[in-house]
């Protein structure tokens, strides 16, 4: 039979500004929470992560926010670029060590 | 200094036959992480192996699905007697220890097609 798959929730910004991606977490015990880009065809890369005991962290263009108290995190892009064309998937550690835990992720579009 | 290296990239079976992918780890990591993707879907993990040892299968189906590390070579994902719904994107990662601050590093898939 025919298979569904989601529809990943997406966001479409112009050229230069700056993107916001939000993602809601599900363990209050992960001690690392870490944003993943994946391009088409590829495989996921590291971007930036945070520790559980931080609320923002930051990085080249990208700022990580960590609000534990409603479990939400946000990858803020600055001054978007086409090469930030990609799926933004949000992780966590958990509390069994090892793996991580997958968010759904967001697909950005950027306008040129 | 190569990263992690899967294949095949693409593979195409029919139903009921076996499907091999093949991870080799990033140079000096010995821990090594299967996960699944669908279209348009998350990464859902499937298993956490070491060296000779599965640490964590508790995202592996209970059928048809195995994973190796042996001490030589490459990590194997075997699924047997594959049905339609195992196309998916796999993807291994590796660390060197188990992470503790999530940075894993991937491959680029394998891409699996049961016709």
């Amino acid at each position: 039979g025919e298979s569904v798959g989601l529809h990943l929730p997406t966001l479409s910004v112009q050229e230069g500004d700056n993107s916001i991606i939000n993602c809601a977490y599900s363990n209050s015990a992960s001690d690392y929470f870490i944003w993943y880009k994946q391009e088409s065809g590829k495989g996921p890369q590291f971007i930036i992560d945070i520790r559980s005991n931080m609320d923002k962290r930051q990085g080249q263009r990208v700022t990580v926010l960590l609000n534990k108290t409603v479990k939400h995190l946000s990858l803020q892009i600055a001054a978007t670029q086409p090469g930030d064309s990609a799926v933004y998937f949000c992780a966590e550690t958990g509390n069994q060590g090892g793996k991580l835990i997958f968010g759904q992720g967001t697909e950005l579009s950027v306008k040129p | 200094n190569a990263g992690v290296m899967q294949n095949p990239r693409h593979l195409v079976r029919r139903r009921g036959q076996e499907a091999r992918l093949r991870c080799s780890p990033m140079k000096g990591h010995s821990h090594v992480y299967w996960y699944r993707q669908l279209p348009e879907e998350g990464l859902k993990f499937m298993v956490y192996l070491q060296k000779e040892n599965i640490i964590d299968e508790s995202g592996m189906p209970k059928e048809r699905f195995s994973a190796e590390f042996p001490k030589e070579g490459p990590s194997i994902l075997r699924i047997q007697q594959v049905v339609r719904g195992d196309s998916a994107a796999y993807f291994c990662a590796s660390s060197p220890r188990g992470s503790r601050t999530g940075e894993l590093f991937f491959g680029e898939g394998s891409r699996l097609t049961v016709l």
